[in-house]
């Protein structure tokens, strides 16, 4: 079954500590994408990747970094720099980059929260 | 820059009311526009995306969405809302099939 896993579901963090959210797919896309959702925000772009071995930062990377070393995995950490980590993080792959219409398909998404 | 706007953070229907939700986009370029659902604690769903071949596009779950260039909209609407069409619907915008700019997120409700 080809799709995008997450995990873990849900995360709890203590104040000070790095913590690293998995995200692989088996679809054979290029691209990646982390994004945050925070109530009534939408979803804001962290960090993309469209090739191994280079990314991209998005509108909030500051606290984050990223790694692409293989083209199924592109997992995300949340530094101890993240004052306000406390969110819901969604993965995202797509087929290629610049052609055409290309839709995101997304993972079930990891519940990280401060304690 | 690209960005979207989506009228209206909450919106209530009754079930079998007509559903309307708003979404404006603002491209300097032709966009590639796309409607996705989300259930609580799940991931996002395609509902429907606009290639350019079509104004009137046709999603899952009796969902569609017109691209009116004029207006800079891509209204997603149904006919009859059904009390598991309750959840949050996101508009977005891409480029070039880059990565995807998201609205701020539509809640609907659908009463019995």
């Amino acid at each position: 079954d080809g799709g995008i896993t997450q995990s873990p579901k849900y995360l709890f963090r203590k104040e000070g500590q790095n913590v690293t959210l998995s995200c692989e797919q088996n679809l054979n896309h290029d691209a990646m994408y982390w994004y945050r959702q925070d109530p009534g925000q939408g979803l804001r772009l962290i960090y993309y990747s469209q090739i191994v071995n280079d990314f991209q930062k998005g509108d909030i990377a500051e606290g984050y970094s990223v790694s692409r070393e293989k083209k199924e995995s592109f997992p995300l950490t949340v530094t101890s720099a993240q004052k306000n980590p406390t969110a819901f993080y969604l993965c995202a792959s797509s087929i290629s980059r610049g052609q055409g219409p290309t839709e995101a398909f997304f993972g079930q998404g990891t519940r990280l929260t401060v304690v | 820059a690209q960005s979207v706007t989506q009228l209206g953070s909450h919106v209530s229907v009754s079930e079998g009311a007509l559903v309307l939700l708003r979404c404006n986009y603002s491209s300097s370029v032709p966009p590639y526009l796309f409607w996705y659902v989300q259930y609580p604690n799940q991931g996002l769903q395609l509902l429907l995306k606009y290639t350019s071949a079509a104004t009137l596009v046709k999603g899952i779950n009796g969902f569609e969405a017109e691209f009116k260039k004029s207006e800079t909209s891509f209204h997603l609407t149904k006919p009859s809302a059904h009390m598991s069409d309750a959840a949050e619907y996101f508009c977005a915008v891409s480029h070039q099939g880059g990565k995807l700019i998201f609205g701020q997120g539509t809640e609907l409700s659908v009463k019995p």
